[in-house]
């Protein structure tokens, strides 16, 4: 268990609907990422929070949007969806410095119908 | 920009070596990861190297790094059907005001034979 909680496991929607998804970082972590992985791209880098501030920014559509709350929980909300979202969403969590390992959660499903 | 790569797929028969490579473009690449992915699972951290070292070994694990040709990779001794699991590279950039940016790369599927 490495203490990043995502949620929903899984979900099944359909094109053009709105979804968002929660991440709990591990306690004491103020960073927070996100990935996107499908099946022919690999891991790709969403975007990135620390204490509440976006720090970094990937490959992340305009349909895409995330946030980081003052509890140091974040969502991704996914917008106008389409078959091509369709994905596993990671988030993990880091301290600053140090080693820099990121901790993941087990990800979320997302199926566009 | 930073680009990590790797193979997409490795077959090894049970009991052998596996070794995995990946290459990196970053040269201020501080540390590089290997992490491990099983079916269904996210990712878990399984060996890290800091950038001023060639060599880690951690039981059957043995990281190489050749940081003139950015090289990295994962040797696995006597490789078990446990080990069959999606492995991907990473390096840690650090940025101004004591953040990071980690960049993966695509991920080298592991398949053992029995």
């Amino acid at each position: 268990d490495s203490g990043v909680t995502q949620t929903p496991k899984h979900l099944i929607t359909a094109t053009g609907q709105r979804v968002t998804l929660r991440c709990s970082p591990r306690s004491g972590d103020l960073s927070v990422y996100w990935y996107q992985q499908s099946l022919d791209q690999g891991l790709q880098f969403l975007i990135q929070y620390y204490n509440g501030e976006e720090r970094a920014k990937g490959n992340i559509l305009e349909r895409f949007s995330a946030q980081q709350f003052p509890d140091l929980h974040s969502e991704l909300n996914l917008s106008s969806l389409e078959l091509g979202d369709s994905a596993l969403y990671f988030c993990a969590s880091s301290v600053l410095g140090g080693t820099g390992e990121l901790f993941f959660g087990e990800g979320s499903r997302l199926t566009v119908l | 920009g930073e680009d990590v790569e790797q193979s997409l797929f490795l077959s090894v028969r049970e009991g052998d070596s596996s070794v995995i490579n990946c290459t990196y473009t970053d040269s201020s690449s501080t540390y590089l990861y290997w992490y491990k992915q099983e079916p269904g699972a996210g990712l878990q951290l399984l060996t890290y190297i800091f950038s001023n070292m060639d060599m880690k070994q951690d039981q059957r694990l043995t990281v190489l790094l050749n940081k003139k040709d950015k090289h990295l990779s994962l040797r696995i001794a006597d490789t078990q059907t446990g080990d069959s699991a999606i492995y991907f590279c990473a390096a840690k950039r650090d940025l101004s005001g004591g953040y990071q940016k980690v960049t993966f790369g695509t991920g080298t599927k592991l398949q053992v034979i029995p």
